[in-house]
């Protein structure tokens, strides 16, 4: 596609379920981030892909999160026993590559994860 | 942590330049200075990145000073559309390190 893809763009979920959020990144970007952005503060990564293993998950904040990308290309954030606290945006971005500069990267409009 | 300083809001005229401050005193030698700009509801937008020469380009100018030690990101006609958080990040230009955000200038570009 033309962009970065993430869906749903929004979600409601009660504490204690499980949640996946997808992102489908640009065709042929073998790069993907996940980033968590809560109300009033800027992106904060949680991990990153170089085609389908995760090349750094030093940013998941617990075991709770887990993500894949078993083709290289669509990504799930997988998040266990939802917290209230994990009511933030999931933002992913992809770039052709790790090697490409910030320049390079495209995000999509994330997903408003809530927690209720 | 973000290696960048910026002032939390500021406020333009229509019509008028947006010049949006950034101080990042410990910069290395081979990081380069990026901003980005996040239109609400949507994610982060690349605008333009320098080593030590000012660049400009379609969106924006970028005038680094020469120690390197602060930057400012101008938008030389401001539009309501410009309204924005506009972040400044330091990092090497290729390599395998995230983006590191801070909490960004949010610019408000009043009629």
């Amino acid at each position: 596609g033309a962009g970065v893809s993430q869906t749903p763009s929004n979600k409601v979920t009660e504490k204690g379920k499980y949640v996946e959020l997808r992102c489908d990144p640009i065709s042929g970007h073998t790069a993907l981030y996940w980033y968590r952005q809560s109300l009033g503060q800027g992106p904060e990564f949680l991990i990153y892909f170089q085609g389908t293993g995760a090349a750094d998950d030093s940013g998941l904040p617990n075991d709770r999160f887990f993500a894949v990308r078993p083709e290289g290309s669509v990504s799930t954030l997988k998040i266990q026993r939802t917290e209230r606290g994990d009511s933030a945006v999931y933002l992913c971005a992809s770039s052709l590559t790790p090697m490409t500069g910030p320049q390079g990267y495209t995000f999509g409009s994330g997903t408003r994860l809530t927690v209720v | 942590d973000a290696k960048t300083t910026q002032p939390p809001s500021m406020d333009c005229a229509e019509g008028r330049a947006a010049n949006l401050p950034c101080n990042h005193s410990t910069i290395s030698g081979n990081e380069y200075v990026y901003w980005y700009r996040q239109i609400h509801s949507q994610g982060p937008q690349y605008i333009i990145h320098g080593l030590k020469n000012n660049e400009t380009n379609e969106m924006a100018s970028l005038i680094i000073t020469e120690d390197r030690k602060s930057s400012t990101l101008i938008l030389p006609h401001a539009t309501l559309r410009d309204t924005a958080v506009y972040y400044c990040i330091v990092r090497v230009g290729s390599g395998n390190t995230p983006l590191v955000f801070g909490k960004g200038t949010r610019l408000s570009v009043i009629a």
